[in-house]
């Protein structure tokens, strides 16, 4: 069976400093991960995807993640925090299991200071 | 390129009501979702439909929840009767493509109160 946890429900930073947020996941085959991004009272919307090829992913708004097989995570990282990143951030998982099963993380809550 | 659009936005109505949410997917996409978000169980996939067919209802809470796909550009989630408990945001959201490994798009949602 396949889940998803993000260890941080809330990840404060102050605005300009790096941000990571973690997520591990666990597969029983080749996973496809996901990072969505929900900003308040909107639906979530796809930072990036990872299916296969390269481990390091580039997605929107300068926010990039790395699969690492060996650790099975796929943590979520940006240099520097812009205001405007404040929001909740989804990891997903999925994988062909011959239904649709994608699983989505509690969800982490990115706060920035200024 | 309009989005998932979903109706109403905002939707209070007193238990014992039926309540019909509406959902109109992207042009093209052949897969529609489904989903319940709230703070206690967080993102729940309640059913979804491949070429308006429904194929995994198992996510539906109880028989007082039903889905209709009609037509591609259109869909329907129905509670009857509301619960307080059924309170939450409900998403739509469409694919183009397997969404094991297509992105799912998400309309803004509705945020259901049943008082």
């Amino acid at each position: 069976a396949q889940s998803v946890t993000q260890l941080d429900s809330q990840v404060p930073v102050f605005e300009e400093a790096p941000v990571e947020l973690r997520c591990n996941y666990s597969s029983s085959v080749p996973p496809y991960l996901f990072w969505y991004v929900q900003y308040p009272n909107q639906g979530l919307q796809l930072l990036m995807k990872y299916t296969t090829g390269a481990t390091l992913v580039k997605g929107i708004n300068g926010f990039e993640a790395e699969f690492k097989k060996s650790e099975t995570s796929f943590h979520l990282t940006k240099p520097s925090a812009h205001m405007s990143d404040a929001a909740e951030y989804f990891c997903a998982v999925s994988g062909n299991t011959g239904g649709f099963k994608t699983i989505f993380g509690a969800g982490t809550r990115l706060f920035v200071k200024a | 390129d309009a989005g998932v659009i979903q109706s109403p936005r905002h939707e209070v109505t007193e238990m014992g009501q039926e309540v019909t949410l509406r959902c109109k997917p992207i042009s093209g996409h052949d897969y529609l979702f489904w989903y319940r978000q709230t703070m206690m169980r967080g993102l729940e996939l309640l059913i979804y439909f491949n070429n308006n067919v429904p194929i995994d209802d198992s996510g539906m809470p109880e028989d007082r929840f039903s889905a209709k796909m009609p037509n591609a550009s259109f869909s329907t989630l129905k509670i009857q009767p509301s619960e307080p408990r059924d309170s939450a945001v409900y998403f739509c959201a469409s694919s183009l493509g397997h969404p094991d490994y297509s992105p799912l798009h998400f309309g803004n949602g509705t945020r259901l109160t049943v008082t």
